[in-house]
């Protein structure tokens, strides 16, 4: 079981805009950024967003993340065919002194 | 460009030690902040972070597999090395050696992996 929550399952039409949460506690989400990792089928995970909103070089601008709170959330706008992904939300957690991650979110690009 | 790679046992038996090894090309483990954490990942199921070592012998680990786990790092041949003792087939996934971003602020911590090796899959099975 994942210390930060996400829903299972995403999915939207190409050109629609979807959005993924990740919720977490005051330890981790609450006082830490947040990270966002997308997953293609059988590769390694890659780093997509970081602290909070932030898009490394290279990382499309239809993506957005985003922080509330003890909570986050990853938007894709402009489905496409090769967004379809697991993706992953993680946070320092100052309690477990250590990572965490969620349990992962799987989009389904109709 | 970083990179960071794999290798290890694809097969061990339980309750073996399982000992993996990640060779950093691209930038010197020496390097402060250099800190390189292994991640697995269990067929069809999230990722779980294991453990992080920085310079200057900085280690830390998943409160729920501390006794089972020991990192090190070797500068001169740019490689961390895990360990992992009494495998059991749960541990059956795949490993990741990976680069860390950490950023300690006064109220908040930024940590995030930004360099991600292809991972190695490792079986525990009799």
């Amino acid at each position: 079981q994942s210390v930060l929550t996400q829903p299972p399952s995403a999915s939207g039409a190409p050109g629609q805009r979807v959005t993924i949460s990740c919720s977490g506690r005051t330890s981790n989400i609450g006082s830490n950024t947040v990270s966002w990792y997308q997953q293609l089928p059988g590769t390694a995970p890659k780093l997509l967003i970081q602290g909070n909103n932030q898009r490394p070089s290279g990382v499309p601008d239809r993506f957005f993340g985003s922080k509330s709170g003890t909570s986050a959330s990853l938007a894709i706008s402009g489905l496409q065919s090769e967004d379809e992904a697991d993706y992953y939300c993680a946070a320092w957690d100052d309690s477990l002194n250590g990572p965490v991650f969620g349990g992962g979110t799987k989009l389904t690009v109709l | 460009q970083v990179t960071l790679k794999e290798s290890g046992p694809v097969l061990v038996k339980p309750t073996e030690t399982l000992t993996l090894t990640c060779t950093v090309s691209g930038v010197s483990l020496s390097n402060p902040g250099m800190g390189v954490s292994w991640i697995r990942q269990p067929p069809g199921k999230a990722l779980e972070w294991l453990a992080h070592s920085f310079p200057y012998g900085e280690k830390s680990y998943s409160t729920s597999l501390e006794s089972r786990l020991s990192i090190s790092r070797d500068t001169s041949k740019s490689q961390v090395v895990l360990s992992m003792t009494n495998m059991d087939p749960v541990d059956t996934a795949t490993y990741y050696c990976v680069r860390i971003f950490r950023r300690l602020g006064e109220l908040s911590t930024s940590y995030y992996m930004d360099v991600w090796g292809k991972g190695t899959t490792v079986t525990v099975s009799s």
